[in-house]
């Protein structure tokens, strides 16, 4: 069974830092996704990475994806404080379904 | 605009009284998808249909059930609602499976009580 963790669980950080998400997953799989989750509301989505090597950028945040290290991170540049919010990467399984990660609960305080 | 709709976005029940949660596409997406998601937790994945085909995952208690009587509805059925179902109750849906380069496109959730 496919495993995801994300690190840190949670992340209090002071506006204009730098930070970076780390999201590992325990078995082969090629494409990625990131989530934003805001309080009591639906996820939304971020960024679709779909090769080893894939790199995509909006704005305060870069993700990127490293398949031999099963391996994605989320940077943030920058940080303001309406990026306040939990991200979740999800890894495809058996090319049918969604694995979560365990989330990242990032506040950012002035 | 083309989406994922869910009714209601809030639903009381009571401990043991039978609750239908409601989902609607306009996408014509193959793939729907019902997902727990309890309090500070990741989405839990309950079952999917492809087309007709419904998919069940092996930990889904069998309080739950599905139907999907078209293209465009899906429903999620909790037969005995307990405290611990008490969760957001998402809906998604993609153009085809996930390996052939397709992406969940989510609605805006059902957050379900039980009393």
């Amino acid at each position: 069974e496919l495993k995801v963790e994300q690190n840190p669980l949670f992340l209090s950080m002071q506006e204009g830092k730098n930070y970076t998400i780390y999201c590992n997953y325990s078995t082969t799989s090629d494409r990625l996704y990131w989530y934003r989750q805001d309080p009591g509301k639906s996820l939304e989505s971020l960024f679709v990475l779909l090769s080893n090597g894939a790199v995509k950028q909006e704005g305060r945040l870069m993700a990127s994806l490293d398949t031999k290290a099963r391996l994605s991170t989320l940077h943030i540049t920058a940080a303001v404080h309406d990026l306040s919010a939990t991200y979740f990467c999800a890894v495809v399984y058996n090319t049918d379904k969604l694995i979560f990660g365990t989330g990242t609960r990032l506040q950012v305080f002035p | 605009d083309a989406m994922v709709i869910q009714n209601p976005r809030y639903q009381v029940t009571q401990f043991g009284k039978p609750v239908t949660l409601s989902c609607s596409q306009t996408l014509n997406h193959n793939v729907m998808y019902w997902y727990q998601q309890k309090s500070s937790q990741a989405p839990k994945l309950l079952f999917h249909y492809y087309d007709k085909d419904f998919n069940n995952e092996a930990d889904t208690p069998d309080n739950f059930q599905s139907r999907r009587p078209n293209t465009s509805f899906c429903f999620l059925d909790i037969r005995s609602p307990g405290l611990g179902d008490a969760a957001m109750y998402l809906c998604a849906t993609s153009r085809d499976r996930m390996g052939l380069i397709s992406e969940q496109f989510f609605g805006p959730g059902t957050r379900l009580t039980v009393l």
